[in-house]
């Protein structure tokens, strides 16, 4: 019974380039969600999806980053034109149902050069 | 913002009960407590919810107060991986479904 998985665990990139994070949830959960940390502060969240609908992106800066949920295969967060600042843990969550607790994956940690 | 005020470290002798404090005085009436710890920077690992009642699992006991201000986590038998950060977080209604981590309280569970 897998629980959320994400890769890669480690990512390293330039200033400029793109970023592609990858989240497979629970089997059989249908909501993910996306949360960033910063070196030496708590969780934010980002921005949550069920399959094929962004529901919530209310902590997605406006520019740089997007995120989708296709119908098949892992969710993505995608970070164009990355920045020393992106440089961060970000970790997926996934639930069965609405308001239920979050489980949370190992976390993809970026660092940008 | 988070809705939480929590110690930012406490410790705790191994073998003894670790009691965690959390005050959360702008609770609303259909918000519930959830409990998280995160170990050495890896995912936040889910531990116990509760609304009024006091709630146990096989991980640790939930106390929160008769009007809903506070509450206590207790870790009844602490162990040295029970070190962690641990998160005290209200779910904010009409806010979607995220969870507001604050800076929780470091846990050191001493030898």
């Amino acid at each position: 019974n897998a629980g959320v998985m994400q890769n890669p665990r480690h990512l390293v990139r330039r200033r400029g380039q793109e970023a592609r994070l990858r989240c497979s949830p629970v089997k059989g959960h249908s909501h993910v969600y996306w949360y960033r940390q910063l070196p030496e502060e708590g969780l934010k969240f980002m921005v949550y999806l069920q399959k094929e609908n962004i529901i919530d992106e209310s902590g997605m800066p406006k520019e740089r980053f997007s995120a989708e949920f296709p119908k098949e295969g892992p969710s993505i967060l995608r970070i164009q034109q990355v920045v020393r600042g992106d440089s961060a843990a970000y970790f997926c969550a996934s639930s069965p149902i609405l308001y239920n607790e979050q489980f949370f994956g190992p976390g993809t940690r970026l660092t940008v050069l | 913002d988070a809705k939480t005020t929590q110690p930012p470290s406490m410790d705790c002798a191994e073998g003894r009960a670790a009691n965690l404090p959390c005050n959360h005085s702008t609770i609303s009436g259909n918000e519930y407590v959830y409990w998280y710890r995160q170990i050495h920077s890896q995912g936040p690992q889910y531990i116990i919810h509760g609304l009024k009642n006091n709630e146990t699992n096989e991980m640790a006991s939930l106390i929160i107060t008769e009007d809903r201000k506070s509450s206590t986590l207790i870790l009844p038998h602490a162990t040295l991986r029970d070190t962690a950060v641990y998160y005290c977080i209200v779910r904010v209604p009409n806010t979607g479904n995220q969870f507001y981590f604050g800076t929780g309280t470091s846990l050191t569970v001493i030898p």
